[in-house]
C-alpha cells in the first residue's frame, strides 16, 4: 500500500526550465511534508519541507505548493541548472510520529 | 563532525550468510532509523529507535533485526540473507527536539547471491 504517490517517475528539461514535481497522499494525520534531494552514490538530504497550515514555501529557486483539501503537494524547481540533476522524494510524516513515509522518487536531468 | 557513518560500504553475501550492518552517528541524536531504497520504491523503513535500548518496527521488518546498545550506533542483522534482501541500506538520525530532518548516511550496497 503506497500512501505517497510520486509523479513522474523520470523528468527531462532544458537549462532554465521549471520542473514540477508531484505527489498525493490519503492519510490526513499526515502533518509535515518535506522533500529530500539524492545524487548518485549519496545519501538523500532535505531540500525543503512544509506543514499544511501554508499553502505555499519558498527556499531559494525552491518552492513548494501545498493543496490540503486535494491531498497534493509539489515541488518547482525555478531556473533549473545541471547541478539540480538527482532524484527528488517526497514524504509524509503522521502527527506525533517520527517515521518517514517516503514516494517512489522522480529522477530529474537538467540538459545544459 | 562525520555525521551519519555506515559500515561497510559495499558487501556481496550468499544465500544464508549474516551480516550486521553499522550505523554511527556523532549528533547526539535519539532517533535512528534504517531505510532500504530498491528501484521505484522509494525508501522504505525496515526499523527503528527512538533512544538507546529501544527498536520498533517498521513497514519491512521481516528478516532483519536490529540493537541499540549505544545511543550513537544502531545496528541492522540480517541472520539468513535472501536475494529479496539485495537492496542499497540507508540509515539516518534525527533529534528529539524541534529539528525533524533526518539526516542520511552514505549507504550500504548489499548483494545477496
Amino acid at each position: 500500500q503506497q500512501q505517497v504517490k510520486q509523479s513522474p517517475q523520470s523528468l527531462i528539461v532544458q537549462k532554465g526550465g521549471i520542473p514540477i514535481i508531484n505527489c498525493a497522499y490519503e492519510n490526513t494525520a499526515f502533518d509535515y511534508f518535506p522533500w529530500y534531494q539524492q545524487f548518485p552514490g549519496k545519501g538523500p538530504a532535505l531540500l525543503i519541507a512544509i506543514r499544511p497550515d501554508v499553502s505555499e514555501k519558498k527556499e531559494g529557486r525552491f518552492t513548494i505548493s501545498f493543496n490540503k483539501s486535494a491531498k497534493q503537494f509539489s515541488l518547482h524547481i525555478m531556473d533549473s541548472q545541471p547541478g539540480d540533476s538527482a532524484t527528488y522524494f517526497c514524504a509524509a510524516r503522521r502527527a506525533g510520529r517520527r517515521a518517514l513515509t517516503f514516494g517512489s522518487g522522480t529522477r530529474l536531468q537538467v540538459q545544459p | 563532525n562525520a555525521g551519519v557513518t555506515q559500515t561497510p560500504k559495499f558487501r556481496v553475501l550468499k544465500t544464508g550468510q549474516s551480516m550486521t550492518l553499522l550505523c554511527a552517528q556523532d549528533m547526539n541524536h535519539e532517533y535512528m532509523y534504517w531505510y532500504r531504497q530498491d528501484p521505484g520504491m522509494g525508501l522504505r523503513l525496515i526499523h527503528y529507535s527512538v533512544g538507546e535500548g529501544t527498536t520498533a518496527k517498521g513497514e519491512v521488518p521481516d528478516g532483519y533485526n536490529v540493537s541499540r546498545l549505544k545511543k550513537q550506533n544502531f545496528l541492522l542483522g540480517l541472520e539468513s540473507a535472501a536475494p529479496s534482501q539485495t537492496s542499497v541500506y540507508f540509515c539516518a538520525s534525527s533529534s528529539r527536539g524541534a529539528g525533524e530532518t533526518q539526516y542520511f548516511g552514505p549507504g550500504t550496497r548489499l548483494l545477496v547471491l
